[in-house]
């Protein structure tokens, strides 16, 4: 089972800011098939990323995704104020099972 | 729209059951394999459990098989999680959710269904 670690736990961070959040395998993840999810208080996850760079209907371009083979980077250019949420990697080429990160809470300073 | 509304939450005492449904509307129900995950409060997602789009392949998670059994009627457009010998751990929201293929991402998550294991 392939386990996925998110860094940092937590970040803090203006609007208007750059975020940068980590997600690493502990093996390589098969055809790069990794999403990232964005999850608000109350809220289900919503898919913002799949494959590691393709952006789902509907996402800002503002996020982007990168990495390959056990390092992967969810950036968000310019942070909104409803940018400030949870946000969960998951790796998807070697299910099932699926494994998701621990995530990473994006937090206004 | 695609929309998934989950039922059949609510609380249990332990080694009890309890049923729950997804009702999916607005996409072609038998064409798209279905999960359930679930976040217990204040954790992370966890897989539970997938289906075919036919039904006819079931996955589970390690610390679920045996206990749970998914299953989905196309008939009726229905995703069901039949959830036996409940334990203290299994406290959860459980979310519906679709996925592109067995192995595929997750698209579209239901707004989840609050399960509450205690005596």
């Amino acid at each position: 089972e392939i386990v996925l670690t998110q860094s940092p736990g937590t970040l803090s961070l203006s609007p208007g800011e750059r975020a940068t959040l980590s997600c690493r395998a502990s093996q390589s993840v098969s055809s790069n098939f990794l999403a990232w999810y964005q999850q608000k208080p109350g809220q289900a996850p919503r898919l913002l990323i799949y494959g590691a760079s393709s952006r789902a209907t509907g996402i800002p371009d503002r996020f982007s995704g990168s990495g390959s083979g056990t390092d992967f980077t969810l950036t968000i250019s310019r942070l909104e104020p409803e940018d400030f949420a949870v946000y969960y990697c998951q790796q998807y080429g070697s299910s099932p099972p699926d494994t998701f990160g621990q995530g990473t809470k994006l937090e206004i300073k | 729209e695609v929309q998934l509304l989950e039922s059949g939450g609510g609380l249990v005492q332990p080694g009890g059951s309890l049923r729950l449904s997804c009702a999916a509307s607005g996409f072609t129900f038998s064409s798209y394999a279905m999960s359930w995950v679930r976040q217990a409060p204040g954790k992370g997602l966890e897989w539970v459990s997938t289906i075919s789009g036919s039904g006819g392949g079931t996955y589970y998670a390690d610390s679920v098989k045996g206990r749970f059994t998914i299953s989905r009627d196309n008939s009726k457009n229905t995703l069901n999680l039949q959830m036996n010998s409940l334990r203290d751990e299994d406290t959860a929201v459980y979310y519906c959710a679709r996925r592109i293929g067995v192995a595929g991402r997750i698209d579209y998550w239901g707004q989840g269904t609050l399960i509450t294991v205690s005596s």
